[in-house]
């Protein structure tokens, strides 16, 4: 089976930078992505991390270490509009079919 | 536009009848899955489907059941099985092979009386 952690809430301050952790245990791991939901709303894919390392979008940047199970979402300059919930889900292998399984999600509130 | 489209918004049943939601994408999506999301939890996968015809069981297919006639098509019943049905519905679709990225529908908020 796959299991991921992440911090349930987290604050910062507009313009600041914000780290969300994530640290997975997973059969079959391929790899981790990283998805943004505002409340109501659907979630919206942020970014994959297949290989160890960081993959930058724009103002966010995805982090990747296999050999620690762990990775994270950075958030720079952040923005009011960044206030939402950021689920990893781990992609792996289960029953001989591809499979995503979601972490319980971190609330990231941006305070002025 | 291409997308995936769920409908209702919001649908309200009483305890004890079935319903299905309704799940449509024009992205040309071989895989489709269905999630349960309760309030503050993360995503619980339902069914999913990687082609036509075939569906596996997720973490929490009990009370659940999919069908996958169409490649556009991947509609979820609810019956009256499910203990606690109540609770946000989201659809999405990924390239084959392609788990990683999905597309979501806006999702169906269900309750049931």
């Amino acid at each position: 089976g796959q299991s991921l952690e992440q911090p349930s809430e987290v604050t910062a301050v507009e313009g600041a930078i914000v780290q969300i952790n994530c640290t997975y245990q997973t059969s079959g791991f391929y790899g981790l992505s990283w998805y943004q939901q505002h409340d109501g709303g659907a979630p919206t894919f942020l970014s994959y991390n297949g290989l160890d390392g960081l993959e930058e979008t724009g103002r966010f940047s995805s982090f990747l270490s296999r050999s620690d199970s762990y990775g994270y979402l950075l958030l720079q300059e952040l923005q009011m509009k960044d206030s939402a919930s950021y689920f990893c889900a781990g992609r792996g292998i289960s029953g001989g079919y591809q499979k995503v399984t979601f972490g319980t999600g971190t609330k990231l509130q941006v305070i002025p | 536009d291409g997308g995936i489209t769920q409908s209702p918004k919001y649908l309200f049943r009483k305890e004890g009848q079935n319903v299905t939601l309704s799940c449509e994408q024009n992205l040309n999506h071989d895989a489709m899955y269905w999630y349960r999301q309760d309030p503050g939890q993360g995503l619980r996968l339902i069914y999913y489907s990687q082609i036509v015809n075939d569906f596996q069981k997720g973490d929490i297919a009990e009370g659940y059941s999919v069908s996958r006639e169409k490649k556009e098509s991947f509609p979820l019943t609810v019956t009256s099985a499910q203990k606690n049905p109540t609770a946000f519905y989201l659809c999405a679709s990924s390239m084959t092979g392609r788990t990683d990225t999905q597309y979501f529908g806006p999702g169906t908020r269900l309750t049931v009386l």
